[in-house]
């Protein structure tokens, strides 16, 4: 059974710099074909793609946010984590990561979420 | 690059059929069969319905069909029932080797 859990801040200060975990089981992250993704959604409004790093460390970023975003791993401890910087009030949201193995899938199974607000 | 194009709000009577659109251009949806369908109730997390334009995952009803024309792909529910009533999300790959959503539309079962 495949399983993913944020865990984080639930409150960041604006320009501060938003740290994410992602722990998971029941597969691997140096499986073929296997990467993890970080999706956002704020209150009331749509999902937003920010990246995604597969099982060989490839990494893809939303071009949008490409400069404020690093996705990394740790494939020993189950873990990913993505890094953004200088928080602002937009970026409140609900932050999710997702499992995917489909070729072409950002997300198949993904994690509960976790909400971050960002105000000082 | 910009979110794929959702109709904000669809509704349907119990029974009925609803098609979702799902617009984008020839760098996403028109240029891969990579478009996915989530479903999304209130307060809960994104489940995955269609994959690759028109396939089911395990375990989900095959009241739920997808397919794909150009740029638009769509999104049908068949014999529609009150707990189909959620946010649906298509998602597409990109050119640019990225993913985009659309804007989400409100499904309503009347």
């Amino acid at each position: 059974q495949i399983t993913l859990k944020e865990s984080g801040p639930t409150l960041v200060k604006p320009t501060q710099t938003l740290t994410l975990t992602c722990t998971f089981s029941g597969f691997s992250l140096s499986t073929s074909g296997v990467g993890v993704s970080w999706i956002r959604q704020p209150p009331g409004k749509a999902l937003e793609w920010l990246a995604l790093i597969y099982w060989d460390d490839d990494k893809r970023y939303s071009p949008s946010l490409k400069s404020r975003l690093t996705i990394t791993k740790d494939t020993s401890k189950n873990q990913v984590v993505l890094t953004m910087t200088n928080m602002d009030p937009v970026d409140t949201a609900t932050y999710y990561c997702a499992h995917r193995q489909n070729p072409g899938s950002p997300a198949d199974y993904w994690g509960q979420g976790t909400l971050v607000t960002v105000s000082s | 690059q910009s979110a794929l194009t959702q109709p904000a709000s669809v509704s349907g009577s119990p029974g009925q059929s609803i098609t979702i659109s799902c617009t984008g251009t020839s760098s996403d949806v028109g240029g891969y069969n990579y478009v996915f369908w989530y479903q999304q109730h209130p307060g809960k997390t994104p489940k995955l319905m269609i994959y690759d334009v028109s396939n089911r995952p395990s375990g989900v009803s095959n009241r739920f069909s997808g397919s794909k024309s150009g740029n638009t792909a769509s999104l049908t529910i068949s014999g529609l029932q009150a707990e189909d009533e959620a946010d649906y999300y298509c998602s597409s790959y990109t050119t640019s080797t990225t993913w985009v959503f659309g804007g989400g539309t409100k499904l309503t079962v009347l």
